[in-house]
């Protein structure tokens, strides 16, 4: 089993609707979770850290936690074009490492 | 600029010769994170260092691979005897004070032919 497991898609919606976006964890210890962008041939960008369970809102973005579950999702509403790239989810895991353990990331294409 | 900066951004080299990448993180960062990146995966942590202490090395990290971060400041990541299979995307992470988020510059890829 991976650390960090997500659908490596595609993922394809329609522009202006929902895209979710899933991944699960095996650590019931991790603490801290990252969701990160990457553009084909660019590096990894921050959109979004969730630390408690729950939702957490910054614009078109929702990140939601479940430790319990060990599942952790990003929405992203009004989807456009734009937002067609690769999400990564990105575990801080409870091992004493301070590195991040990463997914294979979801890669989402939002069709016009 | 003030993010995590990257040098050179691609690299390629021929089997069995040595190369040497730098990363300068975010000002006062303390924390610098080296990650391989193949295509179609996830980052892959390589190495970690707290100001100029490694503090942790994956096993990914060969003994043909060195890092070190003099100073406190920049560091630098070498490859040794360059093999086909160390061919990827180099990325460098910073971090600092309390906060867990990490910043990537922009890599460096490598070809190794």
């Amino acid at each position: 089993q991976k650390e960090v497991e997500q659908n490596s898609g595609p993922l394809s919606v329609p522009e202006g609707a929902i895209a979710s976006l899933n991944c699960t964890y095996s650590d019931r210890g991790s603490q801290s979770f990252f969701w990160y962008r990457q553009y084909s041939g660019k590096s990894p960008e921050l959109i979004m850290s969730i630390y408690s369970n729950g939702d957490k809102e910054d614009g078109r973005f929702t990140a939601q936690l479940n430790k319990a579950s060990q599942y952790v999702s990003l929405l992203i509403r009004d989807s456009q074009p734009s937002d067609s790239a690769t999400y990564l989810c990105a575990v801080h895991m409870d091992t004493g490492r301070r590195a991040l353990t990463f997914g294979s990331g979801t890669r989402l294409q939002v069709q016009p | 600029d003030t993010g995590v900066s990257q040098n050179p951004r691609h690299k390629i080299t021929k089997r069995g010769q040595n190369v040497t990448f730098r990363c300068d993180p975010i000002s006062e960062h303390n924390r610098l994170y080296w990650y391989r990146q193949t295509l179609g995966q996830g980052p892959e942590f390589l190495t970690y260092f707290q100001n100029e202490a490694q503090l942790e090395k994956s096993r990914l990290l060969s003994d043909r691979f060195s890092a070190e971060r003099p100073k406190g400041s920049f560091s630098t990541l070498e490859i040794q005897r360059t093999e086909q299979g160390d061919s990827a995307m180099y990325l460098c992470a910073s971090t600092g004070g309390g906060v867990e988020t990490q910043y990537f510059g922009p890599g460096t890829r490598l070809l190794v032919l």
